[in-house]
């Protein structure tokens, strides 16, 4: 019974690449939110997906961020024209649903590294 | 706006001591309140929750938490530490009307527990 996968676990990019942060929810689960953490700091919300579907992306920067959440495969975490200050560890959780209080469950994250 | 407040960035205690971490909250509205655990380089794990009903909510690994609504208060109870509860510790709200589930997390607080 797998639960939340993410990779990649470590990514390394210069300044001005893209990254792609994936995540595949535990199964069963159709709910996914991203959330960032910098260092020495707690957990940020970024956005919240359901299949096909942005519902509040109220937490992720208006330029170079975006996710998807297709109705085959992982949901994407994308970041174009990186900057340093977008190192941190990005962590993907989900749920069943929000309507039953289900927790969310959180996968191990992507560490992404700016050179 | 919903906020979430840990006062101590570290609490040490000896291995079968008592243990609490602080959380105190703030929200318009019910809230809905979640503790996590996190060890190096992993994702968070899920401790324990309130929804509604009694005040007193028990979790895993012998965690149990104590919600104050008159002290919007949540905070993280054990009554006998062990070396291996040392971790880093986020407390977490949702709002109760809210249809987004997105968590807002306090900043931590790192658990050290001594032989």
């Amino acid at each position: 019974n797998a639960g939340v996968m993410q990779n990649p676990r470590h990514l390394v990019r210069r300044r001005g690449q893209e990254a792609r942060l994936r995540c595949s929810p535990m199964k069963g689960h159709s709910h996914v939110y991203w959330y960032r953490q910098l260092p020495e700091e707690g957990l940020k919300f970024m956005v919240y997906l359901q299949k096909e579907n942005i519902i509040d992306e109220s937490g992720m920067p208006k330029e170079r961020f975006s996710a998807e959440f297709p109705k085959e495969g992982p949901s994407i975490l994308r970041i174009q024209q990186v900057v340093r200050g977008d190192s941190a560890a990005y962590f993907c959780a989900s749920s069943a649903g929000t309507g039953d209080f289900q927790p969310q469950h959180f996968g191990d994250g992507t560490r992404l590294s700016i050179l | 706006a919903q906020s979430v407040a840990q006062p101590e960035d570290q609490v040490n205690v000896a291995e079968g001591n008592p243990l609490t971490v602080k959380c105190t909250y703030s929200v318009s509205g019910n809230p809905y309140l979640f503790w996590y655990v996190q060890y190096p380089n992993r994702g968070l794990q899920f401790l324990l929750k309130y929804i509604t009903g009694d005040n007193l909510v028990k979790g895993s690994y012998g965690f149990e938490a104590e919600f104050n609504k008159s002290q919007t208060s949540f905070h993280l109870k054990k009554p006998s530490a062990l070396v291996s509860d040392s971790a880093l510790y986020f407390c977490a709200v949702r709002l109760g009307s809210s249809n987004t589930g997105k968590l807002i997390f306090g900043q931590g607080t790192t658990l050290q527990v001594k032989p």
